[in-house]
């Protein structure tokens, strides 16, 4: 069976310094890797995506993500952090098998960016 | 239209109800996707749609729940007889289709239903 897992309720971090937060994932065949990021009361916004090609994936906000098959890890990275990047983080991976392409969801990760 | 839409954005419902969240998609999506954002479960998915045809509905917690899609367009995700425990954000999505793994889903604002 699939499944994500983000293993950090939580991370702080001061701003204007690099940030880290952690996925590791378990799949049977390619995986297909997403990472998207959900502000108060809205819905999930898509920041990047890992489906084939070189293991450093850019996205958007200055956001990139790590792909690393040995250890089965997506972690997502931005090199200064900002205020304004507090929020709630999800790891995702789309499902294989049968006729789906649901993504199964981490538990998120709260990111807490102090000034 | 711009991005997914969702409505309504608040639902307060008594126990026993019946509810109905409405997800318009993206323009020229043919894919729909519903899931629920719950603080005991997370993230979890409950249906999607290619077309008006529903290939995995394995996600749906119990017969009260149903959906539909018509028109290839706006999607309706009903609860029937609402207990407490579907007191939770519903999400809608979108994506180009349901085929090719890289296409994204893009994600409304979600309807956020609470049963008292």
């Amino acid at each position: 069976a699939q499944s994500v897992a983000q293993p950090e309720d939580q991370v702080n971090v001061a701003e204007g310094n690099p940030l880290t937060v952690k996925c590791t994932y378990s799949v049977s065949g390619n995986p297909y890797l997403f990472w998207y990021v959900q502000y108060p009361n809205r819905g999930l916004q898509f920041l990047l995506k890992y489906i084939t090609g070189d293991n450093l994936v850019k996205g958007s906000y200055g956001f990139e993500a790590e792909f690393n098959k040995s250890q089965t890890s997506f972690h997502l990275k931005k090199p200064s952090a900002l205020v304004s990047d507090s929020a709630l983080y999800f790891c995702a991976v789309r499902a294989y098998g049968g006729a789906t392409n649901k993504l199964i969801f981490g538990t998120g990760t709260l990111l807490a960016v102090q000034p | 239209g711009a991005g997914v839409s969702q409505s309504p954005s608040n639902k307060v419902t008594e126990k026993g109800k019946d509810v109905e969240l409405r997800c318009d998609p993206i323009s020229g999506h043919t894919a729909l996707y519903w899931y629920r954002q719950s603080l005991g479960q997370g993230l979890e998915f409950l249906i999607y749609f290619q077309g008006n045809s529903a290939p995995d509905k394995s996600g749906l917690p119990s017969d009260r729940f149903s959906a539909e899609r018509t028109g290839g367009s706006v999607s309706t995700l009903t609860i029937q007889r609402t207990q407490q425990e579907d007191s939770a954000v519903y999400l809608c999505a979108s994506s180009l289709d349901a085929y090719l793994a890289k296409n994204i889903q893009y994600f409304g604002a979600g309807t956020r239903l609470s049963v008292l």
